[in-house]
């Protein structure tokens, strides 16, 4: 089964700690993406990557990390620096095609982070 | 300064009801727009679209795009329950880079028996 699995489903952290939240996808995806969704908000952009090793912040990209080591992989690690981390965080991947364009990005089912 | 507005914000109605959600945009480079359906957990893919009137359908779905007046408008025909959901609107922005989908704050959407 082809898709985005995100992991773990519910994370529970106290103040003060990092946390990493896993999203692998064996689409062959070129572009990931994370999200950040609060209650009654649209998705926000935190970062994103379109190709390995290499990643760009995205506009809420404060008190967060990447890595892109693997084209499947694009873990996002919370950092203590982020002041409010409690949220719904969605991963996300794309085709990219050569000419830039971008085709639609398929989901995973998400985590959700509650810091305490 | 919000680009991509979506309303109502909400919206509460019956079986058998049609509803029609908006969302209009402000963006510099337009290339798409596109609509997901987010029920609980990840957001669905429903539609991309790129051509002013044209409609793109999928059953008791439909959305079309007015790129002069810079808006799209997605329909749902005799609503069921399963058609409760937060709907998001997203546009894709020309750009060198993939980033480019910004979103609404969505519809949420309740159909009730």
């Amino acid at each position: 089964d082809g898709g985005i699995t995100q992991s773990p489903k519910y994370l529970f952290r106290k103040e003060g700690q990092n946390v990493t939240l896993s999203c692998e996808q064996n689409l062959n995806h070129d572009a990931m993406y994370w999200y950040r969704q609060d209650p009654g908000q649209g998705l926000r952009l935190i970062y994103y990557s379109q190709i390995v090793n290499d990643f760009q912040k995205g506009d809420i990209a404060e008190g967060y990390s990447v890595s892109r080591e693997k084209k499947e992989s694009f873990p996002l690690t919370v950092t203590s620096a982020q002041k409010n981390p409690t949220a719904f965080y969605l991963c996300a991947s794309s085709i990219k095609m050569p000419s830039g364009s971008l085709y639609e990005q398929y989901f995973g089912p998400g985590t959700r982070l509650t810091v305490t | 300064e919000d680009k991509v507005v979506q309303s109502p914000l909400s919206l509460v109605v019956h079986e058998g009801d049609t509803v029609t959600l908006n969302c209009s945009y402000e963006v510099t480079n337009f290339r798409s727009l596109l609509w997901y359906k987010q029920e609980k957990k990840a957001p669905t893919f429903l539609f991309m679209l790129t051509s002013s009137g044209i409609e793109k359908k999928s059953g008791r779905l439909s959305s079309i795009l007015d790129k002069k007046e810079l808006f799209s408008i997605l329909n749902i025909t005799a609503t069921q329950t399963g058609d409760s959901a937060v709907y998001l609107c997203a546009v894709n922005e020309k750009s060198g880079s993939a980033r480019q989908l910004t979103f609404g704050s969505g519809t949420q959407l309740t159909v009730l028996p």
